[in-house]
């Protein structure tokens, strides 16, 4: 399977910890978009990165949460002391970059903080 | 600013009947392009089509059409003869040309669809 890979797919984190969540994209795919899903609520985007590059963090929270897509390995979203808020299902999808093309979603990230 | 509106929260139909998800957006741009995403119980997203600005041709493929509409800013979905493997929560999305990156998505709050026998 080819797909958008995500791991974890269920992370559980108490208050203060961090959490840190990673997405591989699709194969031959080299643009990444992190999208976060409250409960009972549509997807927000977050952050969409290139390799190496932040290309829009318009959606991210000023602090606590950061976003990674290194030359080598996988996207990494992390989440600093964590709070009860955060608990949401996070989602990442890929692209190959071109305009209107659409993304291909991961199975996404369940996020629970106690 | 893109805006997706969905304002069916939730519909309930039986089995065989058909039933149609409404999407309003809006947008500045001339430019742009529609999506829609399944949801099913088990979480992941599933891509099911992608239209652009320029294309207002309907589509049908198999039990699923889309109806795109400029004058109205709709682009609706109807599933014909829903069957109970359709329940799912169904997004609408958008994305905008002038946004100059490749497309993040702004999405409706989602219609949850369940069908029953």
């Amino acid at each position: 399977n080819a797909g958008v890979m995500q791991n974890p797919r269920h992370l559980v984190r108490r208050r203060g910890q961090e959490a840190r969540l990673r997405c591989s994209p699709m194969k031959g795919h080299s643009h990444v978009y992190w999208y976060r899903q409250l409960p009972e609520e549509g997807l927000k985007f977050m952050v969409y990165l290139q390799k190496e590059n932040i290309i829009d963090e318009s959606g991210m929270p000023k602090e606590r949460f950061s976003a990674e897509f290194p030359k080598e390995g996988p996207s990494i979203l992390r989440i600093q002391q964590v709070v009860r808020g955060d608990s949401a299902a996070y989602f990442c999808a890929s692209s190959p970059g071109k305009i209107g093309q659409p993304q291909h979603f991961g199975d996404g990230t369940r996020l629970s903080i106690l | 600013a893109q805006k997706v509106t969905q304002a069916q929260t939730e519909i309930s139909v039986v089995e065989k009947e058909d039933v149609t998800l409404d999407c309003v957006y809006e947008t500045r741009d001339t430019t742009y392009y529609l999506f829609w995403y399944k949801q099913p119980p088990s979480g992941e997203l599933v891509f099911l089509i992608r239209r652009n600005s320029f294309d207002e041709q309907n589509e049908i493929s198999g039990r699923y059409s889309w109806n795109f509409q400029k004058s109205t800013s709709s682009f609706n979905f109807t599933i014909t003869a829903s069957q109970v493997v359709d329940s799912a929560v169904y997004f609408c999305a958008l994305s905008e040309e002038s946004t100059g990156t490749a497309s993040k998505l702004t999405f409706g709050t989602g219609t949850r669809l369940q069908v029953t026998l």
